[in-house]
């Protein structure tokens, strides 16, 4: 199975201020034959389901604001968020659809500090 | 707008059934692969299983195999999950999710959860 682990577990970012969560995948993520990395992240709000935020690595879903940008190729991935808003509040997870099991990162917990 | 809708979760004993079902809407369903993700309280993600439009595709995890079904209705718009064997580490939220295409792997819209416990 590929393991996908974050780093770090929990980050805690003054408000405007940028967050940097990482993701590492045991085996790289990256399908030569159409240079796609296969990976997603997700927002998790307390309560609430997941929210698909980012596809393909980089790809933004529709209505995810441009303060997210994800990053990274092979088995190294970044996820981050600028200018950083109360309401991005919430536990955050890279996931690889590049074989099954379909696998994800542990969890990183932002917060405000 | 995508709509998905899970019931059936509650409380049942450890080595008994439970079918969770995921109602549709908002889009074509027969068209999109579609999964279970479960998540134990207070801890990550774990994809559970996933079935194609057709269904000639079915995957599970090794957690699972064997013990759980995934199967869907089209023209009900349903997705079900039947649950047998049902064990204490199987407590968790169960989400239907809905992949982006027939089995692309990542999950584009997910519901708002059935919680399954299992307990003696």
């Amino acid at each position: 199975d590929f393991v996908m682990t974050q780093s770090p577990d929990s980050l805690a970012v003054s408000l405007g201020e940028r967050a940097t969560i990482n993701c590492k995948s045991s085996q790289s993520i990256l399908y030569s034959s159409n240079n796609k990395n296969y990976l997603a992240w997700y927002q998790q709000k307390p309560g609430q389901p997941p929210k698909l935020l980012i596809y393909w690595a980089s790809t933004r879903e529709t209505g995810v604001p441009d303060r997210f940008s994800g990053s990274g190729s092979g088995t190294d991935f970044t996820l981050t968020i600028d200018s950083l808003q109360a309401e991005d509040v919430a536990v955050y997870y890279c996931q690889q659809y590049y074989a099954t099991p379909y696998t994800f990162g542990q969890g990183t917990k932002l917060e405000i500090k | 707008q995508v709509q998905l809708v899970e019931s059936g979760g509650g409380v049942v004993q450890p080595g008994r059934s439970l079918r969770l079902s995921c109602a549709a809407s908002g889009f074509s369903f027969s068209t999109y692969g579609m999964h279970w993700v479960r998540q134990a309280p207070g801890k990550g993600l774990e994809w559970v299983a996933l079935l194609s439009s057709d269904e000639d595709y079915i995957l599970y995890s090794d957690s699972v195999r064997g013990r759980f079904t995934i199967s869907r209705d089209n023209s009900k718009t349903t997705l079900y999950l039947q649950m047998n064997d049902l064990r204490t580490e199987d407590t968790a939220v169960y989400y239907c999710a809905k992949d982006i295409e027939n089995r692309q792997g990542y999950f584009e819209k997910w519901g708002r959860g059935t919680l399954v416990i299992v307990s003696s």
